[in-house]
């Protein structure tokens, strides 16, 4: 199994600004991927980080809110821009092998004052 | 739309009980069903299902999959206080996850 680490674990910001989360897989995923889960509910799908090109995000979630970087196979970047307390939550990426399991990071609980 | 519904969503049992948790789903381009354990922040891997009727075991965690019923469930047997967490059902179609609201799991000793 893939072995993922994100950056920072934790962090509290004031609202307007912006927090850059790092993931860093252990060997090769074909995919990555950034969830978010807010307060007592179950994790929710931002996007798919795609290698080199622009990430593609699902329903609710735009680029300029949440950019996202993959530059090379094993490493990702999620941003939270403008943010706001109804940004405060856990998110984690994803790493998926050719053999379908995904494996998550340890997360990353962001609260927004 | 795609759907994972997980039953109950709650329950409460003592050590040395057995717990069976469901997962159902209604979802296009179905590849596979994932079950995670969850808790803390990130959630570990237990089990991926892709074919009917084969159980998968690891311990006292055992898991199976209905793809005519769409169904899966997940049995815990001989329940430790360890296994207090959230479980969290989770379907791959297309090339994503959608993911069941979890269901909790309070052992008591």
């Amino acid at each position: 199994s893939a072995v993922i680490s994100q950056k920072p674990s934790r962090d509290i910001c004031q609202r307007g600004t912006s927090l850059t989360i790092q993931c860093q897989v252990d060997s090769q995923v074909t995919m990555m991927f950034w969830y978010r889960q807010q307060p007592g509910q179950s994790l929710t799908l931002i996007a798919t980080a795609n290698q080199g090109s622009e990430a593609t995000y699902e329903s609710g979630f735009v680029i300029d809110k949440f950019p996202i970087s993959r530059p090379n196979l094993t490493f990702s970047t999620l941003t939270v821009s403008n943010m706001s307390p109804e940004d405060s939550s856990i998110y984690l990426c994803s790493g998926q092998g050719i053999g379908d399991e995904q494996f998550f990071g340890p997360g990353t609980r962001l609260t927004v004052l | 739309e795609d759907k994972v519904v997980q039953s109950p969503l709650s329950l409460v049992v003592h050590e040395g009980d057995t717990v069976t948790l469901n997962c159902s789903y209604e979802v296009t381009n179905f590849r596979s069903l994932l079950w995670y354990k969850q808790e803390k922040k990130a959630p570990t891997f237990l089990f991926m299902l892709t074919s009917s009727g084969i159980e998968k075991k690891s311990g006292r965690l055992s898991s199976i999959l209905d793809k005519k019923e769409l169904f899966s469930i997940l049995n815990i047997t001989a329940t430790q206080t360890g296994d207090s967490a959230v479980y969290l059902c989770a379907v791959l179609h297309d090339y994503k996850l959608s993911f069941g609201a979890g269901t909790t799991v309070t052992v008591r000793a």
